[in-house]
Formats: structure tokens, sequence, C-alpha cells
């Protein structure tokens, strides 16, 4: 049971190309989110899905684009990498919005 | 806006004894959870504990133990008999209750240091 996993787990790109990061869970949960941390602000909402094609902006949203059309797969899209898009993002589901949110392992992006 | 807010960026605790971690958050909806985190060096997010703000009972898994103080926004974090695998960051999340969208407000970090 592979519960929730991210790729990649490490990634290096140059300012103004797109990278995806990938999400799948194996639980069918219906809630899933990404957030970002970096030092200083502990984890930030980006986006979260209630369902498939349902999506919604978090607190930090500009600049990432996400997509859910299947329920195990929310995959998360920078456009045009920039510098301080440079951080740790993890992907988290719940089967419902008030159970605990499962979280991947990570991914360190590090955009040049 | 719900704010999370851990004072205190580093901690340090020798082994078999006792520490405690502060979180004070800010809301003014009736139902809520707050939880507990610990991130390790794997980077890994693990649920500690977490507590229903209905309950009037603090939480408990083994070791961790809670002091949730409704009336002064106040969750605290306290680690019995510390062991060197307890070393990590330490946060602090909210969430608000049913009808919400789910995601947790979370709290910039605890660093816990375990010294043998």
């Amino acid at each position: 049971d592979a519960g929730i996993t991210q790729s990649p787990r490490y990634k290096i790109t140059e300012t103004g190309r797109q990278v995806t990061l990938m999400c799948h869970q194996t639980w069918s949960h219906s809630y899933m989110f990404w957030y970002r941390q970096d030092l200083g602000h502990g984890l930030r909402l980006i986006y979260y899905s209630a369902a498939a094609d349902i999506t919604d902006k978090g607190e930090v949203p500009d600049g990432y684009v996400v997509s859910r059309s299947k329920t195990e797969n929310f995959p998360l899209t920078l456009e045009s990498a920039t510098r301080s898009q440079t951080s740790v993002y993890f992907c988290a589901s719940s089967r419902v919005p008030y159970n605990e949110q499962f979280f991947g392992p990570g991914t360190r992006l590090t955009v040049l | 806006a719900q704010t999370v807010t851990q004072s205190q960026p580093e901690m340090s605790v020798q082994e078999a004894e006792t520490v405690t971690l502060s979180c004070t958050y800010d809301t003014s909806e009736s139902d809520y959870y707050l939880f507990w985190y610990k991130q390790p060096p794997s980077r890994q997010m693990i649920l500690v504990i977490r507590q229903e703000a209905y309950k009037q009972q603090n939480a408990t898994e083994n070791r961790f133990s809670v002091n949730f103080q409704k009336a002064a926004k106040s969750f605290s974090l306290k680690i019995s008999d510390s062991q060197l695998g307890d070393a990590a960051m330490y946060f602090c999340a909210y969430r608000r209750g049913e009808g919400s969208q789910g995601n947790l407000i979370f709290g910039k970090g605890t660093k816990l240091s375990v010294k043998p």
C-alpha cells in the first residue's frame, strides 16, 4: 500500500521553464491539498481539491496551476518558474475535510 | 483570518526530561481542530496528536500530551521522557470544523533538539 507519493523528490530547473510536480494517492480520498514550505513561513496552502474536477485557490496560488481529472492524481504545475518558487512542496490528502491529512514525502524544487 | 503562532523558534531538552512547546492561535470560530505535526530530518510530516475544540479533555498519545486552553486560545505540546528520536521540527496547525475546505493553517515551527 503506497499511500501518498510525490514525484520527483528533487528537481532543479531554470527560471522561465514549466515544471510539473506529481502527487498520487491510493486511498481514494476526496480531498487533496498542495502546500509549500519555506523557512520562516511554515507550510502554506497553494491549492486544494474537494473532488475530481473541483479545485480552488489557497493562500499563495499565484504562478501555479492545478488539475484533477482523476481522484487519485493531483498535479501541480509551475507554468513559468521563478526563483521565488524555490521551496519544498507537500501534497496531502484526507477522506473528508475534517479528518486527518496524510502528507506525501515532499518535493524539493530549486529554481536557478 | 485565522493565525497560528509558535513563539519558540528553537528548544532544547535533555534526554529523558520533559519539554513543553507553545502554540497560540487566533480564531472567531467555535468549531475547529488543532494538531501537532512532527517533521524529522527526513522531511516527512507526521501527525503527533489532535484535539477537537469541543472536547474539554486534553488529548494524549503515549508520551505526548497537550494542554488545551480554549478561552486563552492556547495549545501547548508536552513531551515526556524525551528520546533522541523526538528531535525534529514541530508544527502546530489549525483547521476549521465541518463545512470548511479542510486546509490546515500552520505555525512557523519549533526546532526541538534532544541532548544525550
